[in-house]
């Protein structure tokens, strides 16, 4: 059974562009999960979405945003890109059993 | 606001070594716990998750332990190997369980050395 995967693994933006990640959950999993990775911040809450919906944001600004698709894999958008906004971020799936199980990320690096 | 405080921040041991992970969380209104392993420049794998009724879990030379009145939960790990070095991260699911909208700490970074 495939994993969460994300895409793109590596990603260089340049300071007020868009960048997109990529998500898509484990089969059957219907939750995502996006949180980010900064140097020096840890692993902080961004996104969760739930059947196509989202519920909940952590405090990030609305330049953070993201959708879910009927068959569940998801977007994150981040628009007007800032030098601090380079992290890994990471996608998560959750499962019944609520044990999170998280993609490899993808390493965002604004210039 | 919950506050995740793991220690010590980095840790490194001989091979075969019995070691314990500690991890501290402010609000005692959790869901549940887990903890997680981070191999550099690599996503999370769970390791164990603890609900808020349990008071340990194992899973093959893993155990957790969680006092949630106390605010604290242990990874032992046993017999260490060099294959065990990585950073080893707890979470706190909130209480309501909105969703897994976990608040981490800062890590442990375990080394093993042969």
């Amino acid at each position: 059974e495939a994993g969460v995967t994300q895409s793109p693994t590596h990603l260089i933006k340049t300071r007020g562009q868009q960048a997109t990640l990529r998500c898509s959950p484990i089969s059957g999993h219907t939750s995502v999960y996006w949180y980010q990775q900064a140097l020096g911040l840890g692993l902080q809450f961004l996104l969760w979405y739930d059947e196509g919906e989202e519920r909940n944001r952590g405090n990030f600004p609305p330049r953070f945003s993201g959708r879910q698709f009927p068959n569940y894999s998801s977007e994150l958008n981040v628009n007007a890109l800032e030098l601090e906004d380079s992290a890994l971020y990471l996608c998560a799936s959750a499962g019944t059993n609520e044990k999170l199980f998280f993609g490899s990320g993808t390493q965002l690096s604004v210039l | 606001k919950q506050e995740v405080t793991q220690i010590p921040a980095a840790l490194s041991v001989p091979e075969g070594e019995n070691l314990v992970l500690n991890c501290s969380f402010t609000d005692s209104a959790i869901y549940n716990l887990q903890w997680f392993r981070q191999d550099p420049g690599k996503g999370l794998t769970s390791l164990l998750l603890i609900q808020s009724s349990q008071r340990e879990q194992t899973s093959g030379r893993l155990n957790a332990s969680l006092d949630k009145s106390s605010g604290r939960s242990t990874l032992y790990i046993a017999a260490s190997q060099p294959g065990d070095s990585a950073t080893y991260l707890c979470a706190v699911a909130p209480h309501n369980n909105a969703g897994n909208m976990l608040t981490f700490g800062g890590g442990t970074r375990l080394m093993v050395k042969p």
